[in-house]
């Protein structure tokens, strides 16, 4: 049973096209999360949702659009790829911190988005 | 703003033998997380271990465990008896445990270990 998935793995695209990218939890988890890791393997929140609702938004290009239609998916919608955008995007999930105690956040594979 | 930072770009060990993966932070939260994660050349990310700000013992994980310094803004990780399979880009990362923004992490810039036989 895959915990945190995502769907496509590999996503080959042209410049100025649009492209989703899906993923899902079956973990029960509250928060999810895009991260984006570039060509020199930086890893950057992009966006977290809690129950469905947007809490964080790391000044991202408004061509990102996130869509949660329920606390297990949170998918990534992207307008007008730019060559920029080619990068791996990971789908992560957790439990909120109770008391002084963060969770760990479980990931799900990783989506390789190259733009042409 | 918080910060990590990683200054081993790259790490080699002998198998079998114990290694630190170096990690500072730079945060001004009274409380916080640090994490640990690895990246095999397949690409996922795998937690290794986690170590609170507030816990008075450093965390262990089976063969992981977190050299934690707070004085000094550091969590170094520690692989006991190297395996081949430990070769991976290993990361540290930090996330404030009160901020409104939960679990957001805040990643270093990676560190790559390499097992030799």
């Amino acid at each position: 049973d895959t915990a945190v998935s995502q769907t496509p793995k590999y996503l080959v695209t042209q410049m100025g096209n649009d492209k989703s990218i899906k993923c899902e939890q079956n973990l029960g988890h509250d928060t999810m999360y895009w991260y984006k890791q570039d060509s020199k393997k930086f890893l950057k929140i992009m966006f977290s949702y809690n129950n469905k609702e947007l809490i964080i938004n790391e000044t991202v290009p408004n061509r990102f659009s996130p869509k949660s239609p329920d606390k297990a998916h949170l998918n990534l919608h992207i307008n007008s790829l730019e060559l920029g955008d080619s990068a791996v995007y990971f789908c992560a999930s957790s439990t909120e911190p109770v008391g002084r105690r963060s969770y760990e956040q479980y990931f799900g594979p990783g989506t390789r988005l190259t733009v042409t | 703003a918080q910060k990590i930072t990683q200054t081993q770009p790259g790490m080699f060990v002998q198998e079998k033998e114990a290694v630190t993966l170096d990690c500072t932070y730079d945060t001004s939260d009274p409380s916080y997380g640090l994490f640990w994660y690895k990246q095999p050349s397949s690409g996922e990310m795998i937690f290794l271990i986690y170590q609170g700000s507030y816990d008075q013992q450093n965390a262990t994980e089976g063969r992981y465990s977190l050299n934690f310094q707070k004085a000094r803004k550091s969590a170094n990780l520690v692989i006991s008896a190297s395996q081949l399979g430990d070769s991976a880009m290993y990361f540290c990362a930090m996330t404030p445990e009160f901020s409104s923004n939960t679990g957001k992490l805040i990643f270093g810039q990676g560190t790559t270990l390499q097992v030799k036989p």
